[in-house]
């Protein structure tokens, strides 16, 4: 049973293009994140959302959109793609509490070309 | 604001020594402490916290880390590497009671890879 589920695993695609990563939790926790990691695996938060609001989002190209349909689900959209935005991007989530760990997902390997 | 430093991109030990990661924080309160380990082509996965209390922590597959606030410390340790534990880890931060647009944020080290020699 996976906590923590992302589609697609590997996404390969060329600039220019629009592409979604989905992404579901089924630990019923309230809060979901997305995080990119870089070429130099170095870990940063793009965007939060707690009950479907989003509450952080930081300073990320607004060619990149999530979208929660429900607590329980955050997809990432990104247009116009470039070759900058080639990453493994991970979705995580975890309860409410401060103390709580987040719950990561298997990571989506995106490559632009 | 929050911030982790990982000293030593790398570190190498043979199998059966002591392993020790070393993790550094700035916070302006005594914040809440996690270590990741990241395998390869996979996510992270909690190896230990800490949020209060006793400042000597105990994880899965033998990891340990002490918190030692004078010392803005975090280090993670482990008596006997073994082969296994070849792997990236990652030290975080959260400040407790950060709401707003900080509401839970972790914040993350650079990683520390651990190569294991036989």
């Amino acid at each position: 049973d996976t906590a923590v589920s992302q589609t697609p695993k590997y996404l390969v695609t060329q600039m220019g293009n629009d592409k979604s990563i989905k992404c579901e939790q089924n630990l019923g926790h309230d809060t979901m994140y997305w995080y990119k990691q870089d070429s130099k695996k170095f870990l940063k938060i793009m965007f939060s959302y707690n009950n479907k609001e989003l509450i952080i989002n930081e300073t990320v190209p607004n060619r990149f959109s999530p979208k929660s349909p429900d607590k329980a689900h955050l997809n990432l959209h990104i247009n116009s793609l470039e070759l900058g935005d080639s990453a493994v991007y991970f979705c995580a989530s975890r309860d409410s509490g401060y103390s709580s760990p987040l719950h990561f997902g298997n990571g989506t390997r995106l490559t632009v070309t | 604001a929050q911030s982790v430093t990982q000293l030593g991109s790398h570190v190498s030990v043979s199998e059966g020594a002591l392993v020790l990661l070393r993790c550094n924080y700035s916070s302006s309160v005594p914040p809440y402490l996690f270590w990741y380990v990241q395998y390869p082509n996979q996510g992270l996965q909690l190896l230990l916290k800490y949020t209060t209390g006793a400042t000597l922590v105990k994880g899965i597959n033998g990891f340990e880390a002490e918190f030692k606030k004078s010392e803005t410390s975090f280090h993670l340790t482990k008596p006997s590497a073994h082969m296994s534990d070849a792997a990236e880890y990652f030290c975080a931060v959260r400040e407790p009671n950060a709401g707003g647009t900080s509401y839970g944020k972790l914040t993350f080290g650079q990683g520390t890879i651990l190569t294991v020699h036989p």
